[in-house]
């Protein structure tokens, strides 16, 4: 499993957009590149996956590089409701996922 | 909607008791299901692959006997915390994917377990 760092923390103000970068430098041609939102006392929840250039759902957009050793998560027009814990995963179906440390962001009014 | 649902939401119980956890895939079947525990502030920490039909695969550092896991069939998986004591107390989780290339991971809402 390729290995992701990403920024401990972030702040930001509510209508911002916010951008979220995760390296995985080790990444195998397979994988796919996968975010998380995670909420206290909560289960993480999907966010958006991709495998290369850029995808766009009704919540964030993800942005992968040519080179794919790098992904960034761009939430658009932040609301405090985002506050929250954002995990960058890498891997194929068949891997067990191990989550690292992720982005704890954190919305200011 | 969820479609992943865990049960019970959080449960307190005597050191020396044993705590069962349910995960239920809703909508999809789940040959492979995974717990994870966390920690306050921490992330979450893979504990075991559940595999439909067969034993489950523990990670490192990871007691067998002390977290049996069963996952007697392809939409439910359980945990149970045998002979907890107060270290035990966390936050538990579980997660299913469906089958497919690449589908995302969904978890459940998790379980906090409290042991006095």
């Amino acid at each position: 499993l390729a290995k992701t760092t990403q920024p401990i923390s972030m702040d930001s103000y509510e209508g911002q957009e916010v951008n979220i970068t995760c390296s995985h430098n080790n990444i195998a041609t397979n994988d796919y590149i996968t975010w998380y939102q995670q909420f206290p006392s909560q289960g993480p929840r999907f966010i958006i996956q991709g495998y290369k250039t850029k995808v766009t759902n009704e919540v964030a957009s993800l942005f992968i590089p040519a080179d794919r050793k790098s992904s960034t998560l761009s939430l658009p027009r932040v609301s405090l409701s985002d506050t929250a814990v954002y995990y960058c995963l890498v891997g194929t179906g068949d891997d067990k996922i191990i989550f690292g440390k992720g982005t704890r962001l954190h919305i200011l009014p | 909607g969820a479609v992943v649902s865990q049960h019970p939401s959080r449960v307190i119980c005597k050191s020396g008791t044993s705590v069962k956890i349910e995960c239920r895939s809703l909508d999809f079947q789940a040959t492979t299901m995974f717990w994870y525990r966390q920690f306050p502030k921490k992330s979450l920490m893979l504990m075991a692959t559940s595999n439909e039909g067969s034993k489950a695969t523990y990670e490192q550092g990871v007691e067998k006997d002390k977290f049996l896991i069963n996952h007697a069939s392809l939409t439910l998986s359980t945990l149970t915390v045998t002979s907890a004591h107060p270290e035990d107390s966390s936050f538990y989780i579980c997660s299913a994917r469906r089958q497919g290339n690449n589908s995302p991971l969904h978890f459940g809402n998790g379980t906090r377990l409290t042991v006095t």
